[in-house]
């Protein structure tokens, strides 16, 4: 299994402009999330997916849009991108609950708006 | 709103000196998470703990609930270059166990 993947890896985008951070798992898990990183800020959960179809706001939500039309993706668009949305972007997936409830996190995508 | 503390965001040991770092919620938590994210690397889930006053090791590390479960504690004996990373802890909103809030880390780094 290739766990949770993340591309690009790295991204430099002009203000304005827009993208979509994609993210994918294999392990069939139900809840998706999007964190952004930023130094010293710990994780803040952007977006969040409990299923296929089911998305909700985390804490950061503002500029950024999320669709789940599978269960394996979960991508983030950025329509209008802003230097404040410079940062580092993690997808994590999570199985349903009955055990651990760890989240499985991707490699990560470096975002610069420039 | 619900919040998790971690303080101080920075330690430096020497190698081989115990560690000890703390993370505390302003609520009672149903379970408390901990993270380990390498430089340049993304969180790995390390452990999980449920019930008060659960202790559980890892090789040299050793994490705790406390008994009103509002705060835990992860302590690392004889630390090695390799426990060099930032490491999060994280306990579920209340009222929403599929989200998690995380503390904003301690970075821990090894003089060898």
């Amino acid at each position: 299994n290739a766990g949770v993947t993340q591309t690009p890896k790295f991204r430099i985008l002009k203000i304005g402009q827009s993208m979509t951070l994609q993210c994918a798992q294999d392990m069939n898990h139900n809840y998706m999330y999007w964190y952004r990183q930023d130094p010293g800020m710990g994780l803040k959960l952007i977006y969040y997916s409990v299923g296929a179809g089911i998305t909700d706001k985390g804490e950061v939500p503002n500029g950024y849009n999320v669709s789940r039309s599978t269960t394996e993706d979960f991508p983030l668009r950025l329509e209008l991108a802003a230097p404040s949305q410079t940062s580092v972007y993690f997808c994590a997936s999570r199985g349903l609950a009955g055990g651990f409830n760890e989240q499985f996190f991707g490699p990560g995508t470096r975002l610069t708006v420039l | 709103g619900q919040q998790v503390m971690q303080i101080p965001q920075y330690q430096h040991v020497q190698e081989g000196e115990d560690f000890t770092t703390y993370c505390n919620s302003s609520t009672t938590l149903s379970n408390i998470q901990w993270y380990k994210q390498r430089p340049g690397g993304h969180p790995v889930f390390l452990i999980q703990l449920v019930k008060s006053g659960e202790v559980k090791k890892q090789k040299r590390l050793t994490f705790q609930f406390g008994e009103a479960k509002k705060n835990s504690s992860l302590h690392i004996t004889a630390t090695q270059t390799t426990d060099v990373g930032t490491y999060f802890c994280a306990g579920p909103l209340t009222g929403a166990n599929s989200k998690l809030t995380f503390g904003k880390g301690i970075t821990l780094s090894v003089r060898p």
